[in-house]
């Protein structure tokens, strides 16, 4: 049952430039979306959300597009950092219909090279 | 910054074996979550918990599964009599309302043998 898919399950991206990461789900039930970074050996760090009411959603380096008609997101970071370097996590929740749950994606590592 | 402490980081049990998954949540959340993740697999939900009870659960939360909230700021996951598939990292988190991102803790490794 994968509603949430990470397609890339890695990605590698020089320092300086765009990292462009994807995410595609499957219930049209979900209504609230959510990126997390995930360092080896520590919990998955939240970052940036976005209602289903939006289509767009900008904090600092970060922003996640949300094109609903595709059930698409996808992460940008620009510009690529060293410290970038992690597991990338998108989620989802159906929070309108009561649901408090995430369910999250496979992961896309990401490796920014110096 | 606030932080979501687990207890301990790593936890090895014989099958059979009833454990104990403790954690800590940031003193103002009112929402509470336990997840898992198998060794390569996805995040997965197990429960959530607001107002002092269970208020969403997953399919893998079964009868072996418990929480609780004992003292007001302590929030345990329990499992009765471990199995080998229960190995996994378990992470739990807080938020402090229902449309916030949640903060996770570090997470406890569990490992049946």
């Amino acid at each position: 049952d994968q509603q949430v898919k990470q397609n890339s399950p890695s990605l590698s991206v020089q320092e300086g430039r765009i990292s462009i990461l994807n995410c595609d789900y499957t219930n049209s039930m979900f209504d609230y979306f959510l990126w997390y970074k995930k360092y080896p050996a520590e919990g998955p760090t939240f970052l940036i959300s976005i209602s289903s009411i939006k289509d767009k959603n900008e904090d600092g380096r970060f922003t996640v597009f949300l094109n609903k008609s595709a059930k698409h997101l996808s992460l940008h970071i620009v510009p690529s950092q060293p410290g970038d370097s992690a597991v990338y996590f998108c989620a989802a929740s159906a929070r309108l219909q009561g649901a408090q749950k995430l369910v999250f994606g496979q992961g896309t590592r990401l490796t920014i090279n110096p | 910054e606030p932080e979501v402490t687990q207890t301990p980081s790593h936890q090895v049990t014989q099958m059979g074996q009833e454990v104990i998954l403790r954690c800590v949540p940031i003193s103002n959340h009112l929402y509470f979550y336990w997840y898992r993740q198998i060794l390569g697999q996805k995040v997965e939900f197990l429960v959530s918990f607001y107002n002092n009870e269970i208020s969403e659960k997953s399919e893998i939360f079964d009868d072996q599964f418990s929480v609780e909230r004992p003292d007001g700021s302590n929030f345990t996951l329990k499992i009765r009599s471990t199995k080998l598939e229960d190995s996994a990292m378990y992470f739990c988190a807080s938020s402090e309302g229902n449309s916030y991102g949640y903060t996770f803790g570090s997470g406890t490794r569990l490992t049946v043998v």
